[in-house]
């Protein structure tokens, strides 16, 4: 079955850096773009970023542009989310989710907390 | 701020009927951008409910429908039951941002 499991969220200082990981199986992972969607405390899903089927192309949101560095691994089937010069307002849960060729999502993970406090 | 805004809060009966509205402009739902909602529950990965304006992922109940016309969408929820009681979002896409994704602001349903 499909899965996308989150890993390496925590707490951080302003300012550190973190990097999420995105394990994906039950599916070609070559043949989907994957994109990473946080939800800070009490407020609303934002989308954040997502990297190409193939990895040739990524788009950010304004917010993290510069900061954020998403990849993947086809040998592993995970996508990061490298997280440089994090600000208290990058305190959210993180999901990883797959989208189909309808540009929807399908199917996500659980979810990681990033909690950026000093 | 989200370019689609959605009502923060809706609420109703067991077994009403209550819609969420979704608006966006012309960069977004108004330019042809299908029209998506999930359905999301605090600490639990969002859920698919309708894909591509009116369409319900296999597993959804029929109670679940969608819509969309110009430049907004709505989501409606009929025969309204205790279990979706849960934030809901639409989700499309704007040719005006980086990134083209965006989602609504969010709804909270509560069933009285």
């Amino acid at each position: 079955q499909v899965q996308l499991v989150e890993s390496g969220g925590g707490v951080v200082q302003p300012g550190r850096s973190l990097r999420l990981s995105c394990a994906t199986s039950g599916f070609t992972f070559s043949n989907y773009a994957i994109h990473w969607v946080r939800q800070a405390p009490g407020k609303g899903l934002e989308w954040v970023a997502v990297i190409s089927y193939d990895g040739s192309s990524e788009y950010y949101a304004d917010s993290v542009k510069g900061r954020l560095t998403i990849s993947r691994d086809k040998s592993t089937s995970t996508v990061s989310l490298q997280m440089n010069s994090l600000r208290t307002e990058d305190t959210a849960t993180y999901y990883c989710a797959r989208v189909t060729n309808g540009d929807f999502f399908d199917y996500w993970g659980q979810g990681t907390l990033v909690t950026v406090s000093s | 701020q989200s370019v689609l805004t959605q009502p923060p809060s809706v609420s109703g009966a067991p077994g009403q009927r209550v819609t969420i509205s979704c608006t966006g402009s012309s960069s977004n739902i108004g330019s042809a951008y299908d029209v998506h909602w999930y359905q999301h529950l605090p600490g639990t990965a969002p859920k698919l409910l309708i894909h591509s304006n009116n369409n319900r992922p296999s597993g959804v109940p029929d109670r679940f429908s969608g819509s969309k016309s110009g430049t907004s969408a709505s989501l409606a929820i009929t025969g309204l039951q205790a279990e979706d009681e849960a934030d809901y979002y639409c989700q499309s896409y704007d040719s005006s941002l980086s990134g083209f994704c965006v989602f609504g602001t969010g709804t909270k349903v509560t069933v009285l």
